[in-house]
């Protein structure tokens, strides 16, 4: 079917305002990553949901980042009291498990800025 | 020290030319490698992907691993200005992905 897919494109928002990315995964995938991308940095790896496993929150910068996964599919990534410095291209990839083999594809991303 | 190492570039070649890009790596964990190639404002997208050291080809693209070095290769043959985009390195082991900050190239007509 369709790839992952990401909600908004684009999203604009003020300093302390909360924000809501969505993605919804490729059907059938059980594994879901968050990636954080910034100017000229490599892809930052957030968050991953492996199915009903709890997730590995490892990559989360802070307690202002929290994503949930609702019925194994979408997920949704929130920001709480926005700062400048999470403006960045927020990537959703996912597969069809974990382990070597199993190769992720990325949705488009939302370009966050904070303004 | 980056898990891994990848020059950010910007390159900018003619059109027709052969494109070297590359990536070091710090961790022998690591087994799977791969490549992405990214267009402005999309997603990556895969582009190769290997496990064993040695070239993997898929029409004028090449892989190259080498375990021994830590280097890994993509060679870009007869390039195109449709393969401009920025390429990103990745390397792997079960979940533990970790990529590279990506080489912007173009290819001019």
């Amino acid at each position: 079917g369709a790839g992952v897919s990401q909600s908004p494109s684009n999203k604009v928002t003020e300093k302390g305002k909360d924000v809501e990315l969505r993605c919804d995964p490729i059907s059938g995938h059980t594994a879901l990553y968050w990636y954080r991308q910034s100017l000229g940095q490599g892809l930052e790896f957030l968050i991953y949901f492996q199915g009903n496993s709890a997730p590995d929150k490892s990559g989360l910068p802070s307690d202002r980042f929290s994503a949930e996964r609702t019925g194994g599919s979408v997920s949704t990534l929130t920001i709480q009291r926005t700062q400048q410095e999470d403006s960045a291209v927020y990537l959703c990839a996912s597969s069809l498990g974990t382990g070597d083999g199993n190769i992720q594809y990325f949705g488009a991303g939302t370009r966050l800025s904070v303004l | 020290q980056k898990e891994v190492e990848q020059d950010p570039g910007p390159l900018s070649v003619p059109e027709g030319a052969i494109v070297s890009l590359n990536c070091t790596y710090s961790n022998s964990a690591f087994q799977y490698f791969m490549w992405y190639r990214q267009y402005s404002r999309k997603g990556p997208e895969l582009l190769m992907y290997t496990y064993s050291s040695g070239n993997k080809e898929d029409g004028r693209f090449t892989a190259q691993v080498d375990k021994s070095s830590k280097y890994i290769s993509l060679f870009i043959r007869d390039s195109q200005p449709s393969d401009s985009a920025t390429y990103l390195c990745a390397i792997k082991f079960n979940n533990d992905m970790r990529f590279g900050a990506g080489t912007r190239l173009t290819v001019k007509p």
